[in-house]
């Protein structure tokens, strides 16, 4: 595709259920990162994938996060029993290490848990 | 210490005026910076990068990179009304498993 894709572009939810996040990088592009952008407030890194290696999940902020990537393609962000606070813009973003690691964005989900 | 320090602002410059906006890393050895520019309710979206100590031009736009002093800046010459946004810096750290790091970012406000 021409660019990073993220589906759905909106979800709103009840507390205590369970979301699926969805992004589609940019062909070829080995790194992929996931981040949370509440209102007013600046990008909250969440999870980086690098190719084959194993991903840096530093910035999940419970265990009700988790990120799955298969290969270098399609990675789905779940959020488990959601929580008000979960209520942000998720924004997937991918890039590719010859290119400097310039970080290319998808429009992002925005995510509303009532 | 955060890794990427930026003032939040907001930064208010008359239209036509310089913008100057900074921000300062703590990990040495990084190696590419990137100015994104985030309009309210839009994505980020890369302004500039840069690699080398020095000064990078595009068009109104300079990046502006010192190394020793850990600091990187964006210029913006002739400011106008739509560059009001918020710029986020961005830093890393050189090989392939190096993640991306970002600031917290500085709103712009041009002024007419």
């Amino acid at each position: 595709g021409a660019g990073v894709s993220q589906s759905p572009s909106n979800k709103v939810t009840e507390k205590g259920k369970d979301v699926e996040l969805r992004c589609d990088p940019i062909s070829g592009h080995t790194a992929l990162y996931w981040y949370r952008q509440r209102l007013g407030q600046g990008l909250e890194f969440l999870i980086y994938f690098q190719g084959n290696s194993a991903p840096d999940k530093s910035g999940l902020p419970s265990d009700r996060f988790s990120a799955e990537r298969t290969g270098e393609s399609v990675s789905t962000l779940t959020i488990q029993r959601t929580q008000q606070e979960d209520s942000a813009v998720y924004l997937c973003a991918s890039s590719l290490e010859a290119q400097g690691g310039t970080q290319y964005f998808g429009p992002g989900t925005r995510l509303l848990v009532l | 210490q955060k890794e990427v320090e930026q003032n939040s602002g907001p930064l208010s410059v008359p239209e036509g005026a310089i913008a100057s906006l900074n921000c300062t890393y703590s990990d040495r050895v990084s190696q590419s910076f990137f100015w994104y520019r985030q309009y309210s309710g839009k994505s980020p979206e890369l302004i500039m990068s840069i690699y080398s100590n020095g000064d990078k031009e595009d068009g109104r736009f300079t990046a502006q990179l010192n190394k020793a002093s850990q600091y990187v800046s964006l210029l913006i010459r002739d400011s106008q009304p739509s560059d009001s946004a918020t710029y986020l810096c961005a830093v890393k750290a050189p090989g392939g498993y190096q993640k991306v790091t970002f600031g917290t970012g500085t709103k712009l406000q041009v002024i007419p």
